[in-house]
């Protein structure tokens, strides 16, 4: 079965210090990967996305992720958190022809001043 | 303008009430979806439409009917609400024509609260 796995439900790091969020999928296909952050009482919002090329993809507001096809991970990685990002982070796996994106669990990222 | 909107965004009522849910979106797209996050944050598809037809019917009770009555829209009907269907509602919608590869855009959820 076509799954997402988010191993922290909560992390906490200092502002300033980095982040690397965990990500591991099972699927038949060739997945596509996205993550999301849902900051409180939003709707989620794209940071990145993998479909294919390049193993490391850049997002918006500094994030970056690689895929790694032997590990069937997808982390998120952040080398410098701004106490802004405190919110929850959601890895999302979709394939060609399914209509259907299959969210993680989320984590929760808090960030200490 | 609001890409993804959902009205209302709170919706307070009582078991056995029915109630709806309306979404639109205007960014052209094809694909609309509906999906349910619990008091734990989980995220589960419920239903997803392309072109006003429907693809994917996540085993949901069929006290909850889906309307699309065009490609913008995608209403959400809840028959005799219970206890358990107090979560956050999220419309999303897609321009990926079942390739899978679209992001996905989300309103900002309607929180419906069954006392």
């Amino acid at each position: 079965a076509q799954s997402v796995t988010q191993p922290d439900i909560h992390i906490t790091v200092s502002e300033g210090a980095s982040l690397e969020l965990r990500c591991n999928y099972s699927y038949g296909a060739t997945p596509y990967l996205f993550w999301y952050v849902q900051s409180p009482g939003q709707g989620l919002q794209l940071l990145l996305k993998y479909f294919s090329g390049d193993t490391l993809v850049q997002g918006i507001k500094g994030f970056e992720a690689e895929f790694k096809r032997s590990q069937s991970s997808f982390n998120l990685r952040k080398p410098s958190v701004h106490w802004s990002d405190a919110a929850e982070y959601f890895c999302a796996v979709s394939t060609s022809g399914t209509y259907k994106y299959i969210f993680g669990t989320g984590t929760r990222l808090k960030v200490l001043a | 303008d609001t890409a993804v909107s959902q009205t209302p965004k709170y919706l307070v009522t009582q078991m056995g009430n029915d109630k709806s849910i309306k979404c639109e979106q205007n960014l052209g797209h094809d694909t609309m979806y509906w999906y349910k996050q619990d008091s734990k944050k989980f995220l589960k598809i419920m239903f997803s439409y392309n072109n006003k037809e429907l693809i994917i019917n996540e085993t949901v009770p069929n006290r909850f009917s889906p309307k699309s009555p065009d490609k913008a829209h995608l209403n959400l009907h809840i028959n005799s609400l219970e206890l358990g269907d107090s979560a956050v509602y999220f419309c999303a919608s897609s321009q990926d024509m079942g390739l899978g590869s679209g992001e996905l855009f989300f309103g900002e959820g309607s929180r419906l609260t069954v006392l």
